[in-house]
Formats: structure tokens, sequence, C-alpha cells
């Protein structure tokens, strides 16, 4: 069985901070992405990464894919209250179309 | 609105009774899946289809569930006789067939379902 484990599981932190959320499997993927998922919402993808060792931005945030590509970070610069959300990570395998999800981050940016 | 549409977004009922939801894709994206989320947790794969053809089904989904692409379009989820372990945010999400490049999939809002 394919697991991703995410860590931290919950996070609470003051606006401007620095934070860094961690994707880690024992399997290897084809792909990653990343998600952030609102409440009462469907989840909206960030990145997607497929390289190993690829780096990829946007705006504030960092999306890493590990060398083995079995594992992922994404580190978010000076978070801001809008920032707040569940970050989701998901990995597919080769040869599979479905995703696997990780268990999910969830990220409090107080004002 | 061109993204994943789901219907309705919330359904609450009673244990026993049938329930169907609706997802229509982004119109071009020829994969459709349907995920199950509880509180707390990230989406659980249930089953993909790609086209008219259901490919995968995840053993989590029971004789109880079924789903249907017809046309190729939209899909349908029905759960019969719904039991109270049946509540959950139901996930429709779409992706469009790339010979090159990550099969990346998007969402809809989901459909809350409760049963009482």
């Amino acid at each position: 069985t394919q697991l991703l484990e995410q860590s931290p599981q919950f996070l609470s932190i003051q606006e401007g901070e620095n934070l860094t959320v961690y994707c880690n499997s024992s399997s290897v993927f084809s792909s990653l992405q990343w998600y952030r998922q609102e409440p009462g919402e469907g989840p909206v993808l960030l990145v997607t990464v497929v390289t190993g060792g690829e780096v990829k931005k946007l705006k504030r945030l960092t999306f890493q894919f590990g060398d083995a590509r079995k594992d992922s970070s994404l580190h978010i610069t000076a978070a801001q209250p809008g920032d707040t959300g569940l970050y989701l990570c998901a990995g597919a395998t080769s040869g599979t179309y479905k995703y696997i999800f990780g268990t999910g981050t969830r990220l409090k940016v107080l004002a | 609105d061109t993204g994943v549409s789901q219907n309705p977004r919330h359904k609450i009922t009673k244990r026993g009774q049938n329930v169907t939801f609706r997802c229509d894709p982004i119109s071009e994206h020829n994969r459709l899946y349907w995920y199950r989320q509880t509180l707390g947790q990230g989406p659980e794969f249930l089953t993909y289809f790609q086209n008219e053809a259901q490919l995968e089904k995840s053993r989590l989904l029971s004789d109880r569930f079924s789903a249907e692409r017809p046309k190729g379009s939209f899909s349908t989820l029905e759960i019969q006789r719904t039991e109270q372990g049946d509540s959950a945010m139901y996930l429709c999400a779409s992706s469009l067939e790339a010979w090159q490049g990550p099969n990346e999939q998007f969402f809809g809002p989901g459909t809350r379902l409760t049963v009482l």
C-alpha cells in the first residue's frame, strides 16, 4: 500500500513567519502535485513536479521534488492570513493515472 | 464557468435511501475520477474513467456504489441503501490525457453527503 505522510499535521503561525511542509513516501512517483483546500470546497491545484530535484516557485511558495522522487516539500515565505487552508500532496506512480493523497497539513496564519 | 461542476453541493438523506450525484468535467477532458474525503483526511480514490470506460475501481467501492459515464462526458455516482458511514465529501476531478507531461487533475467543489 502506498502511503504519503505529511508533516506537520497542524501548524499555527503568525503573519510574516516562514514555514515548510513535508510530504514523504517510500514509493517513487512519476509526478507529484500540491493542492490547497478550503473548508467546503474541492482541492485547488497549486503545482505539479515531475523531475527529481525540481524546484518550482509560485509567488511566495517554493516547491521541491526530492532527487529520488519519493518526497517533496512546500516552503512558504512571509505567510499571510490568505494562506490559511489544508495543504495536500498527491503522488502518481508510473503506469497508473490515480493519485494517492497525503493526510494533509492544516495551516492557520494569524494576523 | 469552464471548471468541473458537481450537483448537488449538499445532500442530506436518511439511512437506507438511495442517492445519486452528478459530475460535469471540463469539456475537453477525457479522464474523470471520483474520490471520497472524510473530515480531517485527504481524498481517497474511488474510481476512474477514461472516456466512457471505467478502468479502475477501489476496494473502497462496495457493491452499494456504482458509477457511470455513459457518453464519456458527465458522470454519476449512485449509492444504494446509504449507511451513516457513507457520510463524507464526494469529489470529482477531471484531466486531459497528455502524451507528454504529467496528468494534472482539476477538482470540482464536491458534494457533501450527510446520512442521518
